[in-house]
Order: C-alpha cells, then sequence, then structure tokens
C-alpha cells in the first residue's frame, strides 16, 4: 500500500531563516506530488504541484519555491522567510496520468514564524 | 471564476441526531468531487470520489450524493468519534492541469 511521509510534524522558525520541508512517498511510481497551505478557516491553497521529477509548477509567486529531485520526494524551501509564510503545510500525492483520481495527504507541517 | 462553497461552516450534532453537510460547485467541466474529513493537526482523510450526476457511494454511517450543481454528504445517526472537519474538492478538466479546488470545510460536532 501506499504510504506519505511528511517531516518535521511541527517547526518554528525566526523571520529571515531558511526552510527545507521534505515529503516522500511510498508503494508508488511517478505520482504526481502537491504542496498546498492551510490557513485557520480557509480551505487549501496549491502552492506547487509536479508530474515528473524536476518538472514543478508553481501556482501563487511568492518567497518559496519547490524541488523534486527524485522520483518520490518533494521539496519546500525558502531562502528568507516572512511572518506570512507562518501555516499549515501539506503535501500530497495522487496517481500519474489520470486526471479524475484523488489526493493523498501526509499529516502536515505546522509553521510557526517568530 | 472555478468555485466550491460549503455549508453550514459549523455543526453541532446529538449522537443519533442525522444530517447532510453540502458542497456546491462551479467549474466548466467536472472530472471529479471529493470528500475529505480532517483531524485536528492532522492532514485531509479521503472518503469518496463522485463522477457523474446521480452517483452516490456509502460507507458506514456517511452517504454521498452528486448532483449536476451540488453534493451533500448525509450523516446517519452519528456517534462522537464522527467529529471531524469535512472537505469537499472538486477537480476540473478544463485546463488540462491536475488542479483541484477544496471549498472552506464544514467543522462538525457530535454531542455523546
Amino acid at each position: 500500500s501506499q504510504t506519505i511521509h511528511q517531516w518535521p510534524a511541527t517547526l518554528v522558525q525566526p523571520v529571515g531563516s531558511p526552510l527545507s520541508l521534505e515529503c516522500t512517498v511510498e508503494g508508488t511510481s511517478n505520482p504526481n506530488l502537491y504542496w498546498y497551505r492551510q490557513a485557520a478557516g480557509r480551505g487549501l491553497q496549491l502552492l506547487f504541484y509536479s508530474v515528473g521529477i524536476g518538472q514543478i509548477s508553481s501556482e501563487v509567486p511568492q518567497n518559496l519555491s519547490a524541488s523534486r529531485p527524485q522520483d518520490r520526494q518533494f521539496i519546500l524551501s525558502s531562502k528568507k522567510l516572512l511572518l506570512s509564510d507562518s501555516g499549515f503545510y501539506l503535501c500530497a500525492w495522487s496517481v500519474s496520468g489520470q486526471g479524475d483520481q484523488p489526493q493523498h495527504f501526509g499529516d502536515g507541517t505546522r509553521l510557526s514564524i517568530l | 471564476e472555478d468555485q466550491v462553497t460549503q455549508s453550514p461552516e459549523a455543526l453541532r450534532l446529538q449522537e443519533g441526531e442525522s444530517s447532510s453537510l453540502n458542497c456546491s460547485y462551479t467549474v466548466s467541466g467536472l472530472r471529479g468531487l471529493f470528500w475529505y474529513r480532517q483531524d485536528p493537526g492532522k492532514g485531509p482523510e479521503f472518503l469518496f470520489t463522485l463522477y457523474s450526476a446521480g452517483e452516490e457511494k456509502e460507507k458506514e454511517r456517511l452517504k454521498a450524493t452528486l448532483t449536476k450543481k451540488e453534493s451533500f454528504l448525509h450523516i446517519t445517526t452519528p456517534k462522537p468519534e464522527d467529529s471531524a472537519t469535512y472537505l469537499c474538492a472538486v477537480q476540473e478538466g478544463s485546463s488540462g492541469t491536475y488542479k483541484y479546488i477544496f471549498g472552506t470545510g464544514t467543522r462538525l460536532k457530535v454531542l455523546a
């Protein structure tokens, strides 16, 4: 069966510091991968998605970036965090090549910027 | 503009008191409608996929239905462990990309 792992679960960072959140998927090949941010009382905001190694699409212009160095690894990064980057970050995967499949989510990272 | 609206925002039920959650959507070409359950501090857990009007799916005390404009998640004789936020998402097919549009969810509290 497929599993998705995100870490860390919680992170407290000072303004201006760098960020690296990691997500890995097991039990499937060439998944579509996604990064979302969820703010309290608001829907999930799609940040990035990837349909293959090195292929990243950005949905929201901001100081975050994403990379996919391996087939089942997705990384969310920032060089300098802003206060507005606080939130709950979720990684998800879906079956590739089929556009009508559900996404499956990790347990998220709670990021607090001080 | 593609949109997903869920109502009510919050719902309190007594144990055993059945009710329904609504998800209305506006998309140019629906490829799928998805229901998720999210517990506090956790990622959404997939429940159902619905593809076409008239389709129904069931799982334990939950039943999801779909029309051309909305979906309902019916909760029959709920228990306290059904307390969670329920999210609805749609995937539209016209753009050729794999983007999902989420509603803001319904926070359900079932009281013992």
